[in-house]
């Protein structure tokens, strides 16, 4: 089954504690991304990947870093978390191309203490 | 100006009404078009694309207004199902692929 899988699925941690939300994808997509989803703001992306070792800030990247090693992974790294970082966060993928559509994880909820 | 617009709403139906939605994107030479439908707190999934020149999905019916930029969505004998949140999404802007998202419109459909 063509899917896009992200864990943990719910995450509860303290401020400045190292964490890292898993990405993967097995359709063999070349385009990856990371949102996050707030009230009221929609969907912000905060990094994305137009290959392996091919990475680019979104709109909202700061506390935040990725990497592309392979082209199914795509991990998002919160080196210190902060309280402004409790959000939902997705993961997409897709084929680039701009008539492709995005195929999004179910979603990881963040809560920092 | 943000590039993508939509009206947040919440728009209130009830059942069996014609609803529809607009969303206005500011770059002309963006290139494709979707409406992606998102359940409470859950991933959004595709809903349909947008074609030049209008295509419709049983109940659902989206066009596209190149001249004026903006994309619209009719859904029409609304379900109670059809209760969610409806982002409108933008390809190809000045040649980038990226994707950018609408801020969603938010539908609730009534008994």
């Amino acid at each position: 089954e063509a899917q896009v899988t992200q864990n943990p699925r719910y995450l509860i941690t303290v401020t400045g504690k190292k964490l890292t939300v898993t990405c993967s994808q097995n359709m063999n997509h070349e385009y990856m991304s990371w949102y996050r989803q707030d009230p009221g703001l929609g969907l912000r992306q905060i990094y994305y990947s137009m290959n392996v070792e091919v990475t680019d800030k979104g709109d909202v990247p700061e506390g935040y870093k990725v990497s592309r090693k392979e082209k199914r992974n795509f991990p998002l790294i919160l080196e210190s978390p902060s309280p402004n970082q409790t959000s939902l966060y997705f993961c997409a993928s897709s084929t680039p191309g701009t008539q492709e559509t995005q195929y999004f994880g179910p979603g990881t909820r963040l809560l920092v203490l | 100006r943000k590039e993508v617009e939509q009206d947040p709403g919440p728009f209130n139906v009830p059942e069996g009404a014609t609803v529809a939605f607009n969303c206005t994107y500011s770059n002309s030479a963006s290139q494709s078009f979707f409406w992606y439908r998102q359940d409470c707190r859950k991933e959004p999934k595709l809903l349909m694309s947008v074609y030049s020149s209008g295509n419709e999905d049983g109940r659902f019916t989206a066009q596209l207004n190149r001249a004026s930029q903006y994309i619209s969505l009719l859904i029409r004998d609304s379900k109670l199902s059809d209760s969610a949140t409806y982002l409108c999404v933008v390809n190809g802007a000045g040649g980038s692929y990226i994707p950018t998202f609408g801020r969603g419109t938010s539908l609730i459909v009534h008994p």
